[in-house]
């Protein structure tokens, strides 16, 4: 099968610093690595997508890398704020089958 | 827009008994999913929908039903409620199905099987 793992369960940084969350896949590349961002209580919601064929992608402090060669994904946040707490869910995107998500990384942002 | 809508956001059950989990999106998607979200275990696919009359089983569909007789409404349907099914639903939506197409949650169902 066709796995996604976010391999820490949880991570605490110093507000300020860069968070680096973790999301691996097994087998073959997706063609897309989603991100999504979970709030307790709530629903996830994207945040953005990377393709196989890019190496990175940004979005204001948002940095999403996709490395074929070592079938992971970095999802940073640049100058973390206690307002980037929250759970953060990588997603497998095969392209024509249902996505794939990964158990999470809850961050804490500490002030 | 209101995006995707669920009802109820809570809800206690008895060991047996069934009760409809209750999904409309607004967006004229026409992919509809059911995610259960247990702690710690990520989200794990119940069910989805590929368009009005069109359903499929996901990771974990024992226990379940689903229907999809409108673009807007995909209704879970929980025939004998056991407490394994105490968990957070979610039910979700988007336009195609991945090729880069986001997905829309919405707020969530708590149910708790007693």
């Amino acid at each position: 099968s066709q796995k996604i793992e976010q391999n820490s369960e949880a991570l605490n940084i110093q507000e300020g610093k860069t968070a680096t969350l973790t999301c691996n896949y097994t087998n073959y590349s997706p063609a897309y690595l989603q991100w999504y961002r979970q709030d307790p209580g709530r629903g996830p919601v994207f945040l953005l997508l990377i393709r196989e064929n890019e190496k990175e992608k940004r979005k204001e402090r948002l940095k999403v890398t996709f490395d074929t060669t070592l079938k992971q994904s970095l999802f940073h946040i640049t100058a973390s704020q206690p307002a980037d707490s929250a759970t953060y869910l990588c997603a497998r995107d095969s392209g024509n089958t249902p996505l794939v998500f990964g158990k999470g990384t809850r961050l804490s942002v500490i002030a | 827009n209101a995006g995707v809508t669920q009802t109820p956001k809570f809800r206690i059950l008895k060991i047996g008994q069934s009760m409809t989990l209750q999904c409309t999106q607004d967006m004229n998607h026409n992919y509809m999913y059911w995610y259960r979200q247990d702690p710690g275990m990520g989200l794990k696919l119940i069910y989805y929908s590929v368009g009005a009359g069109i359903t499929d089983k996901g990771e974990v569909p024992n226990g379940y039903n689903v229907s999809r007789s409108t673009t807007e409404d995909f209704p879970l349907r929980l025939e004998l409620a056991a407490p394994s099914q105490t968990s957070v639903y979610f039910c979700a939506s988007s336009y195609g199905e991945g090729r880069g197409n986001e997905q829309f949650f919405g707020p969530g169902t708590r149910l708790t099987v007693l």
